[in-house]
């Protein structure tokens, strides 16, 4: 069972349109974040949201904006794509959840969204 | 905030041999320290971690100390495998607030 799943996995577009990425959890974890990866690797945190409210708003456009519907859902929305948005997008969760993880702190990474902007 | 420093960038190792990473953190406040490994095309994988409360943990090839004083942490792999090439990544967080502060990666290759 797939922990914690992005769609899609690959995404092209043209720079100025708007795009989504979204985001589910089935640890039960009440903690969701956007980390946004670089090609150098950098991991950088983007937003983190706890029982579907913002915690972590790091310096971000604000053309970035999270929707956290439910605790297992936090999905990305993207307006007016810019060549410089291209990257790798992970999703992670972690707290106390109902899959009886030992620790309530660790992040669990989803497989990841490489987003292409032409 | 907290500052986490990665070392070596890239790193080469003979199969067989021990590898080792290392994470320097300014904050004396963060209290857990985890080990990523992240394979090509998938996203990080959590194979280690340590709190503070301890300064060394084991899982069979893999193994992580900690000193807290010079507030740094190592990641040690014996008998490395052509399976262990990934890059790895270190990160440091306090148990509230959840921020998790990464390091900027080792490119672990394994020659064999």
């Amino acid at each position: 069972d797939t922990a914690v799943s992005q769609t899609p996995k690959y995404l092209v577009t043209q720079m100025g349109n708007d795009k989504s990425i979204k985001c589910e959890q089935n640890l039960g974890h009440d903690t969701m974040y956007w980390y946004k990866q670089d090609s150098k690797k950098f991991l950088k945190i983007m937003f983190s949201y706890n029982n579907k409210e913002l915690i972590i708003n790091e310096t971000v456009p604000n053309r970035f904006s999270p929707k956290s519907p439910d605790k297992a859902h936090l999905n990305l929305h993207i307006n007016s794509l810019e060549l410089g948005d291209s990257a790798v997008y992970f999703c992670a969760s972690s707290g106390a959840g109902t899959s009886g993880t030992l620790y309530t702190d660790t992040q669990y990474f989803g497989p990841g969204t490489r987003l292409t902007v032409l | 905030g907290e500052n986490v420093e990665q070392h070596p960038s890239t790193l080469s190792v003979q199969e067989g041999d021990s590898a080792v990473i290392k994470c320097t953190y300014s904050d004396s406040a963060s209290n857990y320290f985890p080990w990523y490994k992240q394979e090509l095309g998938k996203g990080p994988q959590l194979i280690i971690d340590i709190r503070s409360n301890v300064g060394e943990k084991k899982d069979q090839r893999i193994a992580v100390t900690l000193n807290k004083t010079a507030k740094h942490f190592s990641l040690h792999i014996t008998e490395t495998q052509p399976e262990d090439s990934a890059v790895y990544f270190c990160a440091a967080s306090q148990f509230a607030g959840n921020q998790f502060y990464f390091g900027t990666g080792t490119s672990l290759t394994v020659i064999p």
